[in-house]
Order: structure tokens, then sequence, then C-alpha cells
């Protein structure tokens, strides 16, 4: 499985647009990258998952470059809601198999 | 569509008695999976079922540690005798298929003293 790295925390403000990248330097040609977010006192949520060059849906976009050794999950225009711990998890594909690591801390202030 | 749900939501035991969590899947889910989320240790998987049969358990800590699927809609989690270290919340997770994303309820917070 991919080993990934990525931020303990980040700050930013309401109205900014959210840069969190994922390193994950021994990517495996089979493996898709995935983003989940966890707000306080709740599970993990999807947000989204994609294989190579760009992935958006009505929450994020991720960022993929052709050699696949990292990713950005862009968040546009972050709300004070938007504060939550975000995990990148590299794998082939089986859920189960799928590690959570430490994920990166945001805080989005006034 | 409910979600996942997860019962009870908080639990304070002592410790040497059993425990039971219960996790009701999103319907037409063949996946379910049981973690366990902890300060230092993050998000770890313990157990995971595909329709209804348990897959993969090699994160169970210890024969303390029991979870059954008897039926689609429904798994429990037990834990016997239950000791401190095992506080912790626990999350139950559905998934369509396999591959598909995971489904997160909402946990159970178990303090053991």
């Amino acid at each position: 499985l991919a080993k990934t790295t990525q931020p303990i925390s980040m700050d930013s403000y309401e109205g900014q647009e959210v840069n969190i990248t994922c390193s994950h330097n021994n990517i495996a040609t089979n493996d898709y990258i995935t983003w989940y977010q966890q707000f306080p006192s709740q599970g993990p949520r999807f947000i989204i998952q994609g294989y190579k060059t760009k992935v958006t849906n009505e929450v994020a976009s991720l960022f993929i470059p052709a050699d696949r050794k990292s990713s950005t999950l862009s968040l546009p225009r972050v709300s004070l809601s938007d504060t939550a711990v975000y995990y990148c998890l590299v794998g082939e594909g089986s859920s189960y198999k799928l590690i959570f690591g430490s994920g990166t801390r945001l805080l989005v202030r006034p | 569509d409910a979600g996942v749900i997860q019962s009870p939501r908080h639990e304070v035991t002592e410790m040497g008695q059993e425990v039971t969590l219960r996790c009701k899947p999103i319907s037409g889910h063949n996946s379910l999976f049981w973690y366990r989320q902890t300060m230092m240790r993050g998000l770890e998987l313990l157990i995971y079922f595909n329709n209804n049969v348990p897959i993969d358990d090699s994160g169970m800590p210890e024969d303390r540690f029991s979870a059954k699927m008897p039926n689609a809609s429904f798994s429990t989690l037990k834990i016997q005798p239950s000791e401190p270290r095992d506080s912790a919340v626990y999350f139950c997770a559905s998934s369509l298929e396999e591959n598909s994303p995971l489904h997160f309820g909402n946990g159970t917070r178990l303090t053991v003293t």
C-alpha cells in the first residue's frame, strides 16, 4: 500500500481557496487517490476520488499531475463549516485495504 | 436514506463488563466495516464483512473482541470483558460494493472505567 504524507494542519480564512497537498511517491499503477473529510463527533465522509488529471464535483476538485506522485485537494471559497480533518488515501481500490493516516486538520477562521 | 445507524451513541461501562455495539448499514450495501478511532492510533480497521461473511478480521485486537453479521441489515461488535484501553470511538461503515466509497455512521463513544 502506498504511504501518504500530508500536512498536519492548515489555517485559512472564510472565502479563501484552500489547497491541501498529499505526497504518495510509491503509488502503484492500479492505485486510486481518495479523500475523506471528518467533522468532530462524526464519521469520515467521502469527498472525491481520482486516478489522473483533474476531477471535480460539487464539493471539491482533485488535481493529479502526470507522475501521480502527489495530489492536491482544492476547496473553493471555504466557510467556517469546512473546518475538519481531511484524509488522503491511496490504494488499488478495495475500501477495506485503504489506510487512514493522521490527516490534515483544517481550521477556517472568520 | 437514513445512512449508517449506530447505537448506542455513548456507552460508559466498568472494566470487566460486556459491551455490545450495534450497526445498521445502508440498505443494499453488501460490505460492512468496523473501525476504531483513538488519538494515539487514529482510525484503524477492525473487521470487514462482504455479503455478511467476515473477510478480514486481522485488525481485531484480541480474542476479547468479536463481531457478527447475522443478516444484511445488522451487525454487532462485542467486547468481553472490556478494559480501560478499549476506550475509543467505534465506527461502523458500509459500502455498496467492495471497492465503493465508505459511508460511516456517527460512531459509538465507549468509555471503560
